[in-house]
């Protein structure tokens, strides 16, 4: 069964270091997603992606995350500056249409020191 | 602000008997309507979805809507220790499948 498959699962980083958590979406898929989960809390939605342009974001969403599909497979995260608040488990999404049904990846866990 | 609510539990459950989760959203523009389960450390796998108001059956589970009282809810019959989760509402807003999560309700099946 397609999945959508994420890495790395575990990144350590130091704070003010740069972060690029990456995603590859389920093939025919159109939509793609990236939310996060601090430990204990909400699943909160960061950014939705389609046509190569952001389509919506959240006010956690600022400077210094951007978002990027390269090439025709992968989708990345980009955190410029990380604090020790980003520590999260960011989880990539895909859906093969706008109403569709959301796929998530097992997520990638960020710990900032 | 569009708000997801959930009681957080944990809710528990012999096991064999009916599960009921239940979730109210705040925006009544919300489309769609969708329960996930999520194991500890784990991402949501979804479970049900749900468009209309009334009940969606799908083998064990069962989601019902009431838009007019914006409410969804789940049932899990015959609860088994593998149903033990957290299990998260999640609702979208107009058009477009941007979901607003709930905390979740964290589900104990005892054997």
């Amino acid at each position: 069964e397609p999945e959508v498959t994420q890495t790395p699962s575990h990144q350590v980083t130091q704070m003010g270091q740069e972060v690029i958590l990456r995603c590859v979406p389920i093939s025919n898929h159109l939509y793609f997603y990236w939310y996060r989960q601090i430990l204990g809390q909400k699943v909160e939605f960061l950014v939705s992606f389609y046509n190569n342009e952001i389509s919506e974001k959240s006010e956690i969403f600022d400077d210094q995350f951007s978002v990027e599909r390269p090439d025709g497979s992968n989708f990345t995260l980009k955190i410029r500056s990380t604090k020790l608040e980003d520590s999260a488990m960011y989880f990539c999404a895909s859906s093969p249409s706008l109403d569709g049904e959301l796929f998530f990846g097992e997520g990638s866990r960020l710990t900032v020191l | 602000q569009k708000e997801v609510e959930q009681n957080s539990g944990p809710l528990s459950v012999p096991e064999g008997a009916i599960a009921s989760l239940n979730c109210t959203y705040s925006d009544r523009g919300s489309q769609s309507f969708f329960w996930y389960r999520q194991y500890s450390g784990k991402s949501p796998e979804l479970i049900m979805s749900i468009y209309s108001n009334g009940d969606k059956e799908d083998g064990r589970f069962t989601a019902q809507l009431n838009k007019a009282s914006q409410y969804v809810s789940l049932l899990i019959r015959d609860s088994q220790p593998s149903d033990s989760a957290t299990y998260l509402c999640a609702v979208t807003h107009n058009a477009g499948n941007m979901l607003t999560f709930g905390g979740g309700t964290r589900l104990m099946v005892k054997p």
